[in-house]
């Protein structure tokens, strides 16, 4: 069966990086775009981007763009979601999921907590 | 980018009640429409693709309609485990967004 498996929680400070990690199974990683969405504490859902596991495609909400980098790792089904100079704001819960006419399958997912 | 709107952003109902849940998008998205269900403390959980059609494993209380800018998901029953927070989404062009959700509580 399709399963996303997340890395763990992570504290970070402001200013550092952070790299959240989603293990696919159960399909053919290549075949299927992995979108990235967070949410904020007690607030909606937001979308981040997207990448193309078979290539190096990628696509990114404006707001993020030069902070975030997506990228993928075929010998281990692994994607990866990188964001960068973390500000109190980044601070979610960060959501993987496998597109497959929307977004099918989900990860458990992965609070980042940016704090001093 | 697309907005999609939706309404109302709560609801209070009670068990049994049929309930409707709309989104509006900003322009047209054929039917490039998900909805998904989410539980405090969960990941969400996908409901409904392509607008209309159920994921595998969703019960058919559940359903979806529309095309273009206005879509609903319908509950047809109320049942205790469907009181949640339900979002939209649309797919038809990046970013993918989402409605800002309905919380549906128990009256």
């Amino acid at each position: 069966q399709v399963q996303l498996v997340q890395s763990g929680a992570e504290v970070r400070e402001p200013g550092a990086s952070v790299r959240v990690s989603c293990k696919a199974s159960g399909y053919t990683f290549t075949s299927y775009y992995i979108h990235w969405v967070r949410q904020a504490p007690g607030q909606g859902l937001e979308w981040m981007g997207v990448v193309n596991p078979g290539s190096h495609y990628t696509h990114y909400v404006e707001k993020l763009q030069g902070r975030v980098a997506m990228s993928r790792d075929t010998s281990t089904t692994t994607v990866h979601m990188e964001l960068n100079s973390l500000r109190s704001e980044d601070t979610a819960v960060y959501y993987c999921g496998r597109e497959n006419d929307g977004i099918t399958n989900w990860g458990q997912g992965t609070l980042v907590t940016v704090s001093s | 980018d697309i907005q999609m709107t939706q309404s109302p952003s709560s609801l209070s109902a009670s068990v049994g009640d049929r309930v409707t849940i709309t989104c509006r998008a900003s322009q047209g998205i054929s039917n490039y429409l998900a909805w998904f269900q989410q539980k405090p403390g969960k990941a969400p959980k996908s409901l409904i693709y392509a607008a209309s059609n159920l994921q595998s494993g969703v019960p058919s209380k559940f359903s979806g309609s529309g095309s273009g800018t206005d879509f609903t998901l319908t509950i047809s029953s109320l049942q205790p485990e469907d009181f949640a927070t339900y979002y939209c989404q649309q797919y038809k062009s990046y970013p993918h967004t989402f409605g800002g959700g309905t919380k549906v509580e128990i009256k």
